[in-house]
């Protein structure tokens, strides 16, 4: 079955780095069928894409915050990760990790839409 | 790139309703939607995608339709465990959108 979980500090401070790291149960984030995401949610607000790469490709971020995020992958311990830097309190948010397959290797189930998520984790910036 | 509009952005109807929530690209983009619903604290989960394909597991209550710019997500009955915010979202291979949700309440 597969899963995502996400961890990281639920506190960091303003204008320091924010860093989470999602990590994979059956499955291998070296699966070049998929997409890895990071999608993170404000409160009381909607979804916010923040980036995905897949393992050997290309990485797209969202170009509101490309200039402080990094996505990165780890294979040894499988696991990708999110670094933001320079956090203020707009950053506070739930951040989930995600899986998204990818055109072309996506028969039978869904193309270009997250189906596996992480259940969330809550990043509070603040002094 | 692509915006994503939904509408209604509230919507309070009974259990057994029959639901109708509407999802507007601001170009085409195939059938390449999905739909999710999301309840306070937990995840997005995945209902439809690439339009009209139900997500296994999901009741077939839930049906989307749609190509192009417009696409709709139903619910035949609405079920008591249906109440929730709904979103559409697209992903064109590198840039990801999500419409604004929908928040569905008990009337």
């Amino acid at each position: 079955q597969v899963q995502l979980q996400e961890s990281g500090p639920g506190l960091v401070k303003p204008s320091q780095t924010l860093s989470l790291t999602c990590t994979l149960f059956d499955i291998s984030v070296t699966s070049g069928g998929y997409y890895w995401t990071w999608i993170r949610q404000h409160a009381g607000g909607g979804l916010e894409w923040m980036g995905h790469f897949y393992y050997g490709g290309s990485t797209y971020y969202n170009p509101s915050l490309e200039s402080r995020i990094t996505l990165s992958a780890d294979t040894s311990k499988n696991q990708f990760s999110l670094k933001v830097t320079s956090v203020t309190a707009a950053d506070t948010a739930v951040y989930y990790c995600a899986r998204i397959p990818r055109l072309g290797y996506c028969t039978g189930i869904s193309c270009l839409a997250p189906d596996y998520w992480g259940q969330g984790t809550l990043v509070t910036v603040s002094s | 790139d692509i915006q994503l509009t939904q509408s209604p952005s509230f919507l309070s109807a009974s259990v057994g309703d029959r639901v109708t929530i509407t999802c507007r690209a601001s170009q085409g983009i195939s059938s390449y939607l999905a739909w999710y619903h999301q309840k306070p604290g937990k995840a997005p989960k995945l209902l439809v995608y690439a339009a009209s394909t139900l997500q296994s597991g999901v009741p077939s209550r839930f049906s989307g339709s749609g190509s192009g710019t417009e696409f709709t997500l139903t619910i035949s009955s609405l079920q008591p465990e249906d109440f929730a915010t709904y979103y559409c979202q697209h992903l064109n291979s590198y840039f990801l959108t999500f419409g604004g949700g929908t928040k569905v309440e008990i009337k």
